[in-house]
């Protein structure tokens, strides 16, 4: 198993593009969670999948933004429009489900908006 | 609502020096608490973790016990490294939201050789 991966690691792109993230959770991990980290602080909650349904979207999670686990394996996390505030690190985290709170981070995508 | 506080740094410390990092929370329930350490350049890892109450957690040296009664977790070594430099989280599961986790700001520790 090599982990949770994220695509791209690294994206500049100027004010209003769209840019979309890709996740790959652990095999078999039902459960698949969006943070974002901005310079200096912790992870803050963004959604939650549990394998293909969206439970749970945080009030950061504006209109611009939308996530998809289409086949509850990967999953995609799409920002409309971006904006200089959005710049930040975007981390996935899986784990095997309910009674297993541990989470396992993959190394991040990294988004710059000039 | 849950929330993590934690020592604010940065924290530098010379090499075999003893280690303490104070994380309060405030949680309903019975949580589970962990800290994640980043290391430079490379992403969250989950460092130890306990789930409840007097049990501690311990990995690479590093403990931390889970006290209910001062709704604590510090994060404790007795001689560091210059290998242990990185930021450091503490943070629970937030059971009452599909066990999201909630992470405090963050502590950076610099250890001098």
């Amino acid at each position: 198993d090599t982990g949770v991966s994220q695509d791209p690691r690294h994206k500049i792109t100027k004010r209003g593009q769209n840019v979309t993230f890709r996740c790959d959770p652990i095999s078999e991990h039902n459960r698949l969670y969006w943070y974002r980290q901005t310079l200096g602080q912790g992870p803050e909650f963004l959604t939650y999948f549990q394998n293909e349904a969206q439970l749970e979207k945080s009030r950061l999670l504006s209109d611009r933004f939308s996530a998809e686990r289409p086949k509850g394996s990967f999953s995609t996390l799409e920002i409309q429009r971006t904006e200089q505030g959005d710049s930040a690190m975007y981390l996935c985290a899986s784990s095997p489900g309910q009674g297993h709170e541990t989470q396992y981070f993959g190394p991040g995508t990294r988004l710059l908006v000039l | 609502g849950n929330s993590v506080t934690q020592m604010e740094g940065p924290v530098t410390l010379s090499e075999e020096a003893f280690l303490t990092i104070n994380c309060t929370y405030t949680a309903t329930g019975y949580p589970s608490l962990f800290w994640y350490v980043q290391y430079p350049g490379e992403g969250l890892q989950l460092l130890l973790k306990a789930t409840k109450a007097d049990d501690k957690g311990s990995n690479k040296g590093f403990e931390a016990t889970y006290r209910k009664e001062t709704t604590s977790f510090h994060l404790e070594k007795g001689s560091v490294q210059v290998s242990d430099s990185a930021v450091y989280f503490c943070a629970l599961s937030d059971l009452s939201s599909a066990s999201k986790i909630i992470f405090g700001s963050g502590t950076r520790l610099s250890i001098r050789p």
